[in-house]
């Protein structure tokens, strides 16, 4: 299995942009997190999906983000528009016990 | 919800030398701790994890300590390496599918 997988690893977008964050879960695996790290404020937890169903999303920031996980195997996470301020490293996650995380999207908004 | 603190925040060790990370948690109902290992630029990797019906688990170098009563687990590395150079997350969950609460990490660093 090549685990979680992201992409893109790396954006650079200009403010007002649309981004979209991608990721494919662990096959199997019943439980997909998003997660965002900064320095200032370390892995937060942005949502999560139970069988593709979203369960919590009060640490999605502002109306600008959005998730859709459509079927079991792919989600998305999208800024619109994008801000400095979202510039960090976005994490995708998913597992049934254990949380296993993908590479990471560095985002970076100038 | 639950708040997970971690301590400290940075530690040095020279080589050779044991290292402990702390953590304390606040959600009496959490009864998963998992520890996380994250190497600069890369993902947080599972080092390993403990659930509430163990009071320390181990395995080679690393072990992980459980007081529920206290709520709070701990992460003891022995004859730490250069390698055990990183940041190191603690996290604790009600369940391993609901979401972990991650504490703010601690940067490691063994001195050859």
């Amino acid at each position: 299995d090549a685990g979680v997988i992201q992409s893109p690893r790396h954006e650079v977008t200009e403010m007002g942009q649309e981004v979209t964050l991608r990721c494919k879960p662990i096959s199997g695996h019943n439980s997909l997190f998003w997660y965002r790290q900064t320095m200032m404020r370390g892995l937060e937890l942005l949502i999560y999906f139970n069988n593709n169903v979203p369960i919590d999303d009060s640490g999605m920031p502002e109306d600008r983000f959005s998730a859709k996980m459509p079927n079991a195997s792919f989600s998305t996470l999208k800024i619109q528009p994008s801000e400095p301020r979202d510039s960090a490293v976005y994490f995708c996650a998913s597992g049934t016990v254990e949380a296993f995380f993908g590479q990471g999207t560095r985002l970076t908004v100038v | 919800g639950e708040n997970v603190e971690q301590h400290p925040s940075t530690l040095s060790v020279q080589e050779g030398d044991s290292a402990v990370i702390k953590c304390t948690y606040s959600d009496s109902a959490s009864n998963y701790f998992p520890w996380y290992k994250q190497e600069l630029g890369k993902r947080p990797q599972l080092i390993i994890d403990i659930r509430s019906n163990v009071g320390e688990k181990k395995d080679q170098r690393i072990a992980v300590t459980l007081n529920k009563t206290a709520k709070h687990f701990s992460l003891h590395i022995t004859e730490t390496q250069p390698e055990d150079s990183a940041v190191y997350f603690c996290a604790a969950s009600p369940s391993g599918n609901t979401p972990l609460v991650f504490g703010k990490g601690t940067r490691l660093s063994v001195i050859a």
